[in-house]
C-alpha cells in the first residue's frame, strides 16, 4: 500500500525567501506525482505534474522534480511571496491504479 | 462557468435531515470523484464513476449515496449523518481513468452536522 509523507507539516518564513517542501512515498513503481495548492476552506489547485518518465516540471517560480528510486519529490518555490501563502499537497499515482494517495500536506506562511 | 463547480459551498443540517451535494463540471471530462478533507488528516477518497457508472466505493457508509445521471453531473445524497461526517467535501472530475489524466478540484462543500 502506497504511503506519502510530507515534510516539514509546517513552515513560516519571511518574504523572498528560496523553500523546498518535501514528499516521499513507499512504493516507487509509481505513474505521475502532482502537486497542488490549497487554500483554508478551498479546494485543490493543480500547480504541477510530473509523469514517472520525467525528472523535473517547472511553471513559474515553481520547480518540481522527482526521483523515483528515492521515492523523493521535491517542491521548489523561489522568491516566496506572503501570496504563496497555503497548504501544498503531494500526490502520488501508483502503476496499476487510477487513484492517488495524498499526503497530508505542508502549511506555508509567508509573511511580509 | 468553467471548471469544476460545487453547490452549497456551506451546509449545515442536522443528524435526521436530508441533504445532496452538488458538483457540475464544464470540462468535457468522464470521471468524477468525492473525496473527504477532514481537519488534520489526507484526502479520503469516497468514490469514483467513468462514464456514469460507479467504479470506486471506498468502504463509504450507506448513508452517503452518491449518484451521476450524466458525465457532467455528480452528487452526494446524505441523510441520517454523525457529526463526525463534518468535514469538507471536494469534487474532482479528470478526461478519464488512468494514463497521465490531472485531476481538476471544485471549491468544496463545507458541511457540518450538529
Amino acid at each position: 500500500k502506497q504511503e506519502v509523507t510530507q515534510i516539514p507539516a509546517a513552515l513560516s518564513v519571511p518574504e523572498g525567501e528560496n523553500l523546498v517542501l518535501n514528499c516521499s512515498f513507499t512504493d516507487s513503481a509509481i505513474y505521475n506525482l502532482q502537486w497542488f495548492r490549497q487554500d483554508p476552506g478551498k479546494g485543490l489547485t493543480s500547480l504541477l505534474l510530473i509523469q514517472s518518465s520525467q525528472r523535473e516540471q517547472t511553471s513559474g517560480r515553481l520547480n518540481a522534480s522527482l526521483d523515483k528510486s528515492s521515492g523523493r519529490s521535491t517542491l521548489y518555490i523561489a522568491a516566496s511571496q506572503p501570496g504563496d501563502s497555503a497548504t501544498y499537497l503531494c500526490a502520488v499515482r501508483s502503476g496499476g491504479s487510477y487513484i492517488p494517495t495524498f499526503g497530508r500536506g505542508t502549511s506555508l506562511i509567508v509573511h511580509p | 462557468e468553467t471548471g469544476v463547480t460545487q453547490t452549497p459551498r456551506h451546509l449545515v443540517m442536522g443528524m435526521t435531515n436530508k441533504k445532496s451535494l452538488k458538483c457540475e463540471q464544464h470540462l468535457g471530462h468522464n470521471a468524477m470523484y468525492w473525496y473527504k478533507q477532514s481537519a488534520k488528516k489526507p484526502l479520503e477518497l469516497m468514490f469514483v464513476y467513468s462514464l456514469e457508472e460507479r467504479v470506486e466505493n471506498n468502504s463509504v457508509p450507506s448513508r452517503f449515496s452518491p449518484e451521476c445521471p450524466n458525465s457532467s453531473h455528480l452528487f452526494l445524497h446524505l441523510h441520517t449523518l454523525q457529526p463526525e461526517d463534518s468535514a469538507l467535501y471536494l469534487c474532482a472530475s479528470s478526461h478519464a481513468l488512468g494514463g497521465d489524466n490531472e485531476q481538476f478540484f471544485g471549491p468544496g462543500t463545507r458541511l457540518t452536522v450538529l
